[in-house]
This record gives structure tokens, C-alpha cells and sequence, in this order.
């Protein structure tokens, strides 16, 4: 299967400082999504892109697809407590019949402690 | 709408048991995912379904059995429960589109041990 890097896996950060991980790709991919998890729950979607190069928001939240379509970064500006979670990548790539739509392969995650 | 919905949450089987987890959506999606996740180890597609009738294999498909009769519902079969399928279980939907978009959508999760 595609293997997505995601990184760091985990980050310590004290409240109101900015935040950036990424992931990178060894195959294109036409989508990325960027979801979070809090414990015991699963994944929520927070930002998808679309086309190469789109940089998107969501509050404090931006993101952006890489112009070689093989990574992407998520940033978070100004966290606070309730940003506490794993985020997870996740890029649409293509199924055993050729189809693009159908599968999505997800990162392993990087694990948000925030500090007040 | 609820969205997607699963049961059991937490569920305790012996080795060789069989189960079932439940997974339904009212979004009308056409699309559904079962995955598994493991810590530290994001998340495994163990089979999907792209409409009722159809179904396919994912990365982790051993061990599982699925089947789509109705557009909502797409249930999980474990046949003889072992150790290595203690995880946690999460059902998705999504819907296509002419753009093919993916936006998959997850439901609570189910909590499975195995002993």
C-alpha cells in the first residue's frame, strides 16, 4: 500500500504558540485531509484540499497542499487546551481497479499536548 | 441527522468467538469504510464498500468478513476472534461526487479485546 510519513509524531507546546507538522508521500495523491481525534472518539475531518498548491483555513487552522502533490502541512496558530488531540493525514489515492475514489491512507498521527 | 453510528462501544471476546459490530449511517452515502486502529498505528482499511451489493478488500481484510445489503447499514463479521484483532474499530461514510471527493466521515468507534 502507499505509505504516508507523517511528522513529528508527537509535540509538546505551552498554550498560545504556533504549531506545523506535515506529511509527505511516496505517490501523488489528488486529495488530502487533515482530521483530528480526541480521546475516545474518532476522527473528526477539520480541513480538505483539493488541487495542488491550495492553502485553506478553518479559524486558526491552515493547511496546504504541496505543488508536487506528494505532501502536505498543517498549521495551528495560537493553540489552546481544547486543541489537545491526535491529528491525523490522510491522502486519496488510487484503488486496485484504477478508480480514485474509495480509499484513503491515513498517517500514524502526531499527538498534540498543549500546556496552559 | 445522527451520522454514522456503531455498537457495540466496548466489547470483551474469548479466543475463537464470533461477533458482529454494527455500523450504520442516515446520510445517505454511498460510500463505507471499516478500519482499525492500533496504537501509535493510525488507521488500517480493512474493507470498504462503494454501494449496496459491493464490497472489496482493504489493506487488513483477513480475519473480517462484510456485507452491504442496505445503503445504510454495512456490518463487521469477525469468525473466530483472535489476540491480534484486539483493536479499535471505526466505521466511515462518504459520498462521491463528479469531483471525486473523498470526505469521509467517522463514527464513535467500537472498542474490541480479545483474550
Amino acid at each position: 500500500g502507499q505509505q504516508l510519513n507523517q511528522s513529528p509524531q508527537s509535540m509538546f507546546i505551552q498554550e498560545g504558540e504556533d504549531v506545523s507538522m506535515n506529511c509527505t508521500s511516496s505517490s501523488i495523491f489528488n486529495t488530502w485531509l487533515w482530521y483530528k481525534q480526541d480521546p475516545g472518539e474518532g476522527p473528526v475531518l477539520l480541513i480538505a484540499l483539493y488541487k495542488a498548491g491550495e492553502l485553506t483555513s478553518n479559524g486558526r487552522l491552515t493547511a496546504q497542499f504541496g505543488i508536487t502533490r506528494k505532501d502536505s502541512f498543517l498549521n495551528i496558530s495560537a493553540s489552546i487546551p481544547s486543541d489537545v488531540g491526535i491529528y491525523f493525514c490522510a491522502g486519496q489515492g488510487v484503488d486496485g481497479r484504477g478508480s480514485t475514489l474509495g480509499r484513503l491512507y491515513f498517517g500514524r498521527g502526531t499527538q498534540l499536548t498543549v500546556w496552559p | 441527522n445522527a451520522g454514522v453510528t456503531q455498537t457495540p462501544k466496548f466489547r470483551i471476546l474469548k479466543i475463537g468467538q464470533s461477533m458482529t459490530l454494527q455500523c450504520t449511517q442516515d446520510m445517505n452515502h454511498n460510500y463505507m469504510y471499516w478500519y482499525r486502529q492500533d496504537p501509535g498505528m493510525g488507521l488500517k482499511l480493512i474493507y470498504y464498500s462503494v454501494g449496496a451489493g459491493i464490497t472489496d478488500k482493504g489493506e487488513v481484510p483477513n480475519g473480517y468478513n462484510v456485507s452491504r445489503s442496505t445503503t445504510e447499514d454495512f456490518p463487521l463479521r469477525l469468525e473466530l476472534a483472535a489476540p491480534s484483532q484486539t483493536s479499535v474499530y471505526f466505521c466511515a461514510s462518504s459520498y462521491s461526487s463528479q469531483r471525486g471527493y473523498n470526505e469521509q466521515f467517522f463514527g464513535p468507534g467500537t472498542r474490541l479485546t480479545v483474550l
